[in-house]
């Protein structure tokens, strides 16, 4: 069965970057492209970016600098670095897994809670 | 960005009662629209994709309408385990926006 497995929770300090990951499993990554969503208090969800297999992205304009999508396909895995963390970006992160072009999120990671506390 | 309009942001019903939901873009969205339910602590699950189409396993009391700019949720005949949050999502074009949510309880 399809699976996106995302890494465990996060506690930084402000300032640093943390990398998410997201492995997928069950399907054929490279027939599919991956989404990246925030889900927080303040802004409820939003949507962060999208990375193909072959490492091509579309970024959130919002989320420009601030995330980084990657992805290394030999091991059906997608990341994500969020860079020089505030209080503003604890949230809980989703991968969800959508094909490249007009597709919708057909499953979802189960969530990565990022703290970002001094 | 296209914005997406949802309401209302909760509500109460009963057990066996009919219900809708509704988003309106800001713009025609050509029924590029799906909707999702969250439970409390669990990842989004994916109801209706392409504003009618019902994912494999969800079941039939729930349903999706609407073109253009003007899209529903519906729920036939509410049952328990239907309480959560619901949002629609456009992915017509980049960057793809949710509504608010709707919070569903149960009388």
């Amino acid at each position: 069965q399809v699976q996106l497995q995302q890494s465990g929770p996060e506690v930084v300090r402000p300032g640093v970057s943390v990398k998410i990951s997201c492995k997928g499993s069950g399907y054929t990554f490279t027939d599919y492209a991956m989404h990246w969503v925030k889900q927080s208090h303040a802004k409820s969800l939003e949507w962060i970016g999208i990375i193909s297999y072959n490492g091509n992205t579309n970024y959130n304009q919002k989320f420009k600098g601030k995330a980084t999508m990657t992805v290394d396909k030999s091991s059906s895995t997608a990341y994500m670095e969020l860079a020089r963390l505030t209080s503003e970006d604890s949230a809980i992160y989703y991968c969800a897994r959508g094909r490249a072009g007009k597709d919708y999120f057909g499953y979802w990671g189960q969530g990565t809670t990022l703290t970002v506390s001094s | 960005d296209i914005k997406m309009t949802q309401s209302p942001s909760s509500m109460y019903a009963s057990l066996g009662e009919r219900i809708t939901i509704t988003c309106k873009a800001s713009q025609d969205i050509y029924s590029y629209l799906s909707w999702f339910q969250q439970k409390p602590g669990k990842s989004p699950k994916t109801l209706i994709y392409r504003a009618n189409r019902l994912v494999d396993g969800v079941p039939s009391r729930f349903s999706g309408s609407g073109s253009g700019q003007d899209y529903s949720l519906t729920i036939s005949s509410l049952d328990y385990e239907d309480m959560g949050i619901y949002y629609c999502l456009h992915y017509d074009e980049f960057p793809y926006t949710f509504g608010g949510g709707t919070k569903l309880e149960i009388k």
